[in-house]
Protein backbone atom coordinates (compact mmCIF):
# COMPACT_ATOMS: atom_id res chain seq x y z
CA UNK A 1 0.00 0.00 0.00
CA UNK A 2 1.31 3.52 -0.68
CA UNK A 3 2.25 5.84 2.04
CA UNK A 4 3.15 9.04 2.38
CA UNK A 5 4.05 11.27 5.46
CA UNK A 6 4.55 14.47 5.25
CA UNK A 7 6.61 16.71 8.45
CA UNK A 8 8.27 19.65 8.59
CA UNK A 9 5.52 22.24 9.02
CA UNK A 10 5.13 24.95 11.96
CA UNK A 11 4.83 28.70 12.17
CA UNK A 12 7.40 30.83 10.59
CA UNK A 13 7.84 34.43 10.33
CA UNK A 14 7.30 36.61 7.38
CA UNK A 15 10.53 36.23 5.41
CA UNK A 16 11.76 33.07 6.91
CA UNK A 17 12.31 29.05 5.47
CA UNK A 18 10.99 26.21 6.33
CA UNK A 19 11.92 22.42 4.51
CA UNK A 20 9.12 19.82 4.28
CA UNK A 21 9.46 16.44 3.97
CA UNK A 22 7.73 13.62 2.91
CA UNK A 23 8.79 10.03 3.38
CA UNK A 24 7.30 7.53 0.69
CA UNK A 25 6.68 4.00 1.79
CA UNK A 26 4.86 0.72 -0.36
CA UNK A 27 6.12 1.61 -4.06
CA UNK A 28 9.54 2.35 -5.72
CA UNK A 29 10.17 5.64 -5.22
CA UNK A 30 12.27 5.90 -7.37
CA UNK A 31 10.00 5.22 -10.72
CA UNK A 32 7.83 7.98 -9.81
CA UNK A 33 7.59 11.71 -10.87
CA UNK A 34 6.32 13.63 -7.10
CA UNK A 35 4.44 16.33 -6.98
CA UNK A 36 3.64 19.09 -3.79
CA UNK A 37 -0.12 20.47 -3.78
CA UNK A 38 -1.07 23.11 -1.34
CA UNK A 39 -4.47 24.44 0.48
CA UNK A 40 -4.96 27.48 1.89
CA UNK A 41 -7.15 27.71 4.98
CA UNK A 42 -10.99 27.57 3.47
CA UNK A 43 -9.91 27.60 0.10
CA UNK A 44 -9.15 25.34 -2.68
CA UNK A 45 -6.00 23.16 -4.21
CA UNK A 46 -3.23 24.70 -6.04
CA UNK A 47 -0.46 22.81 -7.88
CA UNK A 48 2.64 23.97 -6.67
CA UNK A 49 5.58 21.62 -8.09
CA UNK A 50 6.42 18.18 -9.85
CA UNK A 51 9.42 16.40 -9.74
CA UNK A 52 11.11 13.67 -12.47
CA UNK A 53 12.23 10.46 -11.32
CA UNK A 54 16.10 12.12 -10.84
CA UNK A 55 15.76 14.82 -9.73
CA UNK A 56 16.96 16.61 -13.04
CA UNK A 57 13.66 18.22 -14.20
CA UNK A 58 11.62 20.11 -11.39
CA UNK A 59 8.89 22.59 -12.16
CA UNK A 60 6.30 25.24 -10.44
CA UNK A 61 3.72 27.67 -10.30
CA UNK A 62 4.81 30.83 -11.27
CA UNK A 63 3.88 32.07 -8.16
CA UNK A 64 6.64 30.07 -6.14
CA UNK A 65 9.45 30.48 -8.50
CA UNK A 66 12.44 31.38 -7.69
CA UNK A 67 11.07 31.01 -3.54
CA UNK A 68 10.65 27.17 -3.26
CA UNK A 69 12.62 23.94 -4.15
CA UNK A 70 11.28 21.21 -4.77
CA UNK A 71 14.07 17.96 -4.60
CA UNK A 72 14.44 13.98 -3.65
CA UNK A 73 16.52 11.87 -2.08
CA UNK A 74 16.16 8.17 -3.75
CA UNK A 75 18.43 6.73 -1.63
CA UNK A 76 15.96 7.71 1.27
CA UNK A 77 12.47 6.78 -0.40
CA UNK A 78 11.99 10.95 0.77
CA UNK A 79 10.52 14.06 -1.32
CA UNK A 80 11.40 17.17 -0.12
CA UNK A 81 10.34 21.43 -0.59
CA UNK A 82 12.16 23.92 1.13
CA UNK A 83 10.40 27.27 0.93
CA UNK A 84 12.32 30.40 1.27
CA UNK A 85 10.88 34.37 2.08
CA UNK A 86 7.95 33.21 2.75
CA UNK A 87 4.74 35.37 3.03
CA UNK A 88 1.18 35.15 4.88
CA UNK A 89 -0.64 34.02 1.10
CA UNK A 90 2.04 30.77 1.65
CA UNK A 91 0.07 29.50 4.71
CA UNK A 92 -1.25 26.38 3.83
CA UNK A 93 -1.46 22.94 4.31
CA UNK A 94 1.02 21.66 2.10
CA UNK A 95 0.31 17.74 0.56
CA UNK A 96 2.84 15.34 -1.28
CA UNK A 97 1.32 13.44 -3.53
CA UNK A 98 2.32 10.67 -6.31
CA UNK A 99 1.89 11.97 -9.72
CA UNK A 100 1.45 9.56 -12.88
CA UNK A 101 2.28 9.57 -16.29
CA UNK A 102 5.76 12.00 -16.45
CA UNK A 103 3.56 14.28 -13.53
CA UNK A 104 1.22 15.59 -16.49
CA UNK A 105 -1.81 13.50 -15.57
CA UNK A 106 -2.99 12.94 -12.12
CA UNK A 107 -2.17 12.00 -8.61
CA UNK A 108 -3.41 8.89 -7.30
CA UNK A 109 -1.86 8.85 -3.63
CA UNK A 110 -1.85 12.06 -1.09
CA UNK A 111 -0.15 12.24 2.30
CA UNK A 112 -1.72 13.55 4.88
CA UNK A 113 -0.58 17.43 4.67
CA UNK A 114 1.14 19.61 6.96
CA UNK A 115 0.39 22.40 7.80
CA UNK A 116 2.50 25.84 7.06
CA UNK A 117 1.41 29.16 9.09
CA UNK A 118 3.39 32.35 8.36
CA UNK A 119 2.66 35.26 10.50
CA UNK A 120 4.41 37.45 12.76
CA UNK B 1 -2.07 29.36 -14.78
CA UNK B 2 -5.43 30.87 -13.61
CA UNK B 3 -7.68 28.50 -11.66
CA UNK B 4 -10.45 26.36 -13.68
CA UNK B 5 -13.97 27.43 -13.09
CA UNK B 6 -16.37 25.50 -11.38
CA UNK B 7 -19.53 26.43 -9.49
CA UNK B 8 -18.73 27.08 -5.55
CA UNK B 9 -22.16 24.27 -4.65
CA UNK B 10 -24.60 21.78 -6.04
CA UNK B 11 -27.09 20.15 -4.24
CA UNK B 12 -28.62 16.97 -4.71
CA UNK B 13 -31.72 14.77 -2.80
CA UNK B 14 -30.04 11.01 -1.81
CA UNK B 15 -30.66 8.88 -5.37
CA UNK B 16 -30.53 11.83 -7.27
CA UNK B 17 -27.93 12.65 -9.81
CA UNK B 18 -25.97 16.05 -9.76
CA UNK B 19 -23.04 17.18 -12.44
CA UNK B 20 -20.74 19.30 -11.60
CA UNK B 21 -19.22 21.56 -14.39
CA UNK B 22 -15.16 22.50 -14.61
CA UNK B 23 -14.45 25.56 -17.77
CA UNK B 24 -11.15 26.05 -18.92
CA UNK B 25 -9.35 26.99 -21.96
CA UNK B 26 -7.90 25.55 -24.73
CA UNK B 27 -4.40 25.64 -23.07
CA UNK B 28 -5.14 23.14 -20.32
CA UNK B 29 -8.80 21.46 -20.08
CA UNK B 30 -9.79 21.88 -24.10
CA UNK B 31 -6.54 21.19 -25.29
CA UNK B 32 -5.64 17.81 -23.40
CA UNK B 33 -7.44 14.93 -22.11
CA UNK B 34 -5.42 14.99 -18.80
CA UNK B 35 -8.53 16.04 -16.72
CA UNK B 36 -8.99 14.53 -13.45
CA UNK B 37 -11.66 14.59 -10.29
CA UNK B 38 -10.42 14.59 -6.70
CA UNK B 39 -12.95 14.49 -3.85
CA UNK B 40 -12.10 15.90 -0.10
CA UNK B 41 -13.79 15.40 2.87
CA UNK B 42 -13.23 18.02 5.52
CA UNK B 43 -9.58 17.40 7.01
CA UNK B 44 -8.90 14.27 5.02
CA UNK B 45 -6.31 14.52 1.66
CA UNK B 46 -7.90 14.60 -1.63
CA UNK B 47 -8.75 11.39 -3.25
CA UNK B 48 -8.62 10.55 -6.83
CA UNK B 49 -11.89 9.96 -8.32
CA UNK B 50 -11.62 10.06 -12.47
CA UNK B 51 -8.59 10.15 -14.40
CA UNK B 52 -8.37 11.00 -18.02
CA UNK B 53 -10.90 12.87 -18.16
CA UNK B 54 -13.34 9.66 -17.59
CA UNK B 55 -11.92 6.90 -15.93
CA UNK B 56 -12.34 5.35 -12.93
CA UNK B 57 -9.72 4.07 -10.73
CA UNK B 58 -10.48 0.33 -8.98
CA UNK B 59 -12.88 0.83 -5.58
CA UNK B 60 -14.73 4.33 -7.04
CA UNK B 61 -18.22 3.46 -7.88
CA UNK B 62 -19.47 3.26 -11.21
CA UNK B 63 -21.53 5.97 -10.20
CA UNK B 64 -19.30 8.16 -10.35
CA UNK B 65 -18.33 9.41 -14.48
CA UNK B 66 -16.14 12.29 -15.83
CA UNK B 67 -16.91 13.75 -19.54
CA UNK B 68 -15.61 16.35 -21.77
CA UNK B 69 -16.93 18.58 -24.57
CA UNK B 70 -14.83 21.36 -25.80
CA UNK B 71 -13.08 23.72 -23.06
CA UNK B 72 -15.70 22.23 -20.22
CA UNK B 73 -15.07 18.82 -18.36
CA UNK B 74 -18.02 17.35 -16.24
CA UNK B 75 -18.08 15.11 -13.15
CA UNK B 76 -21.75 13.34 -12.94
CA UNK B 77 -22.47 11.68 -9.70
CA UNK B 78 -25.80 9.32 -9.92
CA UNK B 79 -27.74 7.58 -7.28
CA UNK B 80 -26.37 10.43 -4.47
CA UNK B 81 -25.69 9.41 -1.36
CA UNK B 82 -25.01 10.74 1.86
CA UNK B 83 -21.43 9.84 2.05
CA UNK B 84 -20.84 11.56 -1.21
CA UNK B 85 -21.15 15.12 0.67
CA UNK B 86 -17.74 16.62 0.09
CA UNK B 87 -15.62 18.98 -1.67
CA UNK B 88 -14.60 18.07 -5.48
CA UNK B 89 -12.18 19.59 -7.52
CA UNK B 90 -11.19 18.82 -10.74
CA UNK B 91 -7.30 19.43 -12.32
CA UNK B 92 -6.10 19.76 -15.81
CA UNK B 93 -2.80 19.24 -17.29
CA UNK B 94 -1.98 23.16 -18.56
CA UNK B 95 1.43 22.55 -20.57
CA UNK B 96 5.18 22.39 -19.75
CA UNK B 97 4.63 20.29 -17.13
CA UNK B 98 2.48 22.39 -14.96
CA UNK B 99 -1.13 21.39 -13.63
CA UNK B 100 -4.09 23.54 -12.83
CA UNK B 101 -6.52 22.89 -10.41
CA UNK B 102 -10.46 24.22 -10.20
CA UNK B 103 -11.31 26.15 -7.51
CA UNK B 104 -14.00 23.62 -5.66
CA UNK B 105 -17.54 22.84 -5.65
CA UNK B 106 -19.20 22.03 -2.79
CA UNK B 107 -21.76 19.03 -2.76
CA UNK B 108 -24.44 19.02 -0.24
CA UNK B 109 -26.89 15.58 -0.11
CA UNK B 110 -30.31 17.57 1.19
Amino acid sequence: EVHLVESGGGLVQPGGSLRLSCAASGFIFSNCWMSWVRQAPGKGLEWVANINLDGTEKYYVDSVKGRFTISRDNTKNSLYLQINSLRAEDTAVYFCARAINTGIDFFDSWGQGTLVTVSS
Amino acid sequence: QSALTQPRSVSGSPGQSVTISCTGTTSDVGGYDYVSWYQQHPGKAPKLMIYDVSKRPSGVPDRFSGSKSGNTASLTISGLQAEDEADYYCCSYAGSYTLVFGGGTKLAVL
